[in-house]
């Protein structure tokens, strides 16, 4: 199947700085790559969608300054979290799409996630 | 408004069978996914089905009915590492998936 990767798995930063989360799809080209937020015992949050060279479309309530994605290539995708605050301090996990045919173009393939923690 | 429902948590014995019920309303339809999650992991894939009808697949098979909004994960001869989190999603109109919160299934010996 397809493989996604995600870094860092884990990363722990101090209130002000800011984070990049990398986002790759291995083996095959991502069309359209979803970042999502998850917090403690609750389901995934989509935060943002994202097709390779434009703009990304951002949920209600997700601050686009804030949570800066860019997705300049067909397999890359990141996620910059800006002058972080503990509130941020979440699960982050991307996910691709982007087969060829039959539930292969809409299934979403997840990356590993990454835990990121504001002190 | 689109909506996802499903159980909160269920509880089954180890070597049982479970089903693991989901209702959606979407605007418009292409497809309904299965994903488990793990504890502090990200979610895989089980099953995608947008036809009616049920679709096997080893121990863990999948139902739609498009015309009840309704889908069923049933997990059989359950092993204690099928204890998770199982994630139902609907596919709109717009190919987005809209999320249910999830089941947390316990397992018990």
């Amino acid at each position: 199947g397809a493989v996604v990767s995600q870094h860092p798995s884990w990363v722990i930063c101090k209130s002000g700085t800011s984070v990049k989360i990398e986002c790759r799809s291995l083996d095959f080209q991502a069309t359209t790559m979803f970042w999502y937020r998850q917090f403690p015992k609750q389901s995934l949050m989509l935060m943002a969608t994202s097709n390779e060279g434009s703009k990304a479309t951002y949920e209600q309530g997700v601050e686009k300054d804030k949570f800066l994605i860019n997705h300049a290539s067909l397999t890359l995708s990141t996620l910059t979290v800006t002058s972080a605050h503990p509130e941020d301090s979440s699960f982050y996990i991307c996910s691709a799409r982007g087969g060829t045919s039959g539930s292969d173009s809409y299934e979403q393939y997840f990356g590993p996630g990454t835990r990121l923690t504001v002190t | 408004g689109q909506n996802i429902d499903q159980p909160t948590e269920m509880t089954a014995t180890e070597g049982a069978i479970v089903q693991i019920n989901c209702t959606y309303q979407t605007s418009g339809f292409n497809g309904l996914f299965w994903y488990q999650q793990h504890a502090g992991e990200a979610p895989t894939f089980l099953s995608y089905n947008v036809l009616d009808g049920l679709e096997e697949k080893g121990r863990f098979s999948s139902f739609l009915s498009r015309s009840k909004g309704y889908s069923y994960l049933l997990l059989k001869e359950l092993q204690m590492k099928d204890s998770a989190s199982y994630l139902c999603a609907a596919m709109d109109s717009n190919y987005q998936l809209i999320w249910g919160a999830g089941t947390k299934l316990i397992i018990k010996p």
